[in-house]
């Protein structure tokens, strides 16, 4: 099994933009498909990114995704960031048999 | 509209067992793989368990293998998770999730969670 490895927390200012990175351990990043999910506090969490850099509708442009192969990592980027972006970041991908999650990413927009 | 309804959590008992439900509509729900992810109070998501859409095929975490079994009925649109030897480690709020295709890969759809607390 590989493991996905996230930064534990990121905090910048509203209006700039915040990168979250995710590496997976083994195997290629680009093997299998990397999902975002945002999860608000006391709440489920919601979808934002799916094969790689797709948006479900209803989610804005400002958050974007993708996938670097010379780093093996899939990355989550938000830009102009308000403050209702407070929240926990989660990458997530597979293999044959398991789905497997990253740690998690608190960001904190102030 | 895709719904997504767990129920069965509650207060279990060490070595008890549990069976979690959960209620989909808004999707042809056997054309979908559906997945089991908890997470345990302050920490983060984990998988736990995934089924495929005909139900053919079915993937534990190695956490709770050997205890607990996913299953479904496409007659009923109901996704299950039978929680047997229960332990304190258990204790999370489970999602189930609906998967973007048949078989085992992301989600895009979160049902609200449903609380299971394994204490004597």
């Amino acid at each position: 099994n590989f493991m996905l490895t996230q930064p534990h927390s990121v905090s910048e200012s509203p209006g700039r933009t915040v990168t979250i990175s995710c590496t997976r351990s083994s195997g290629s990043i680009a093997s299998n498909y990397v999902q975002w999910y945002q999860q608000r506090p006391g709440s489920s969490p919601t979808t934002l990114i799916y094969e790689h850099n797709q948006r479900p509708s209803g989610v804005p442009d400002r958050f974007s995704g993708s996938i670097d192969s010379s780093s093996n990592s899939a990355s989550l980027t938000i830009s102009g960031l308000k403050t209702e972006d407070e929240a926990d970041y989660y990458c997530q991908s597979y293999d044959r048999s398991n789905q497997v999650f990253g740690g998690g990413t608190k960001l904190t927009v102030l | 509209e895709v719904q997504l309804l767990e129920s069965g959590g509650g207060l279990v008992q060490p070595g008890g067992s549990r069976r979690l439900s959960c209620a989909a509509s808004g999707f042809t729900f056997d054309s979908y793989a559906m997945t089991w992810v908890r997470q345990a109070p302050g920490k983060g998501l984990e998988w736990v368990s995934a089924i495929t859409g005909s139900g053919t095929r079915t993937y534990h975490a190695d956490s709770v293998k050997g205890r607990f079994t996913i299953s479904r009925d496409n007659s009923k649109n109901t996704l299950y998770l039978q929680m047997n030897g229960l332990r304190a480690e258990d204790t999370a709020v489970y999602y189930c999730a609906k998967d973007l295709a048949g078989d085992v890969g992301g989600f895009d759809y979160w049902g609200q969670g449903t609380l299971v607390t394994v204490s004597s």
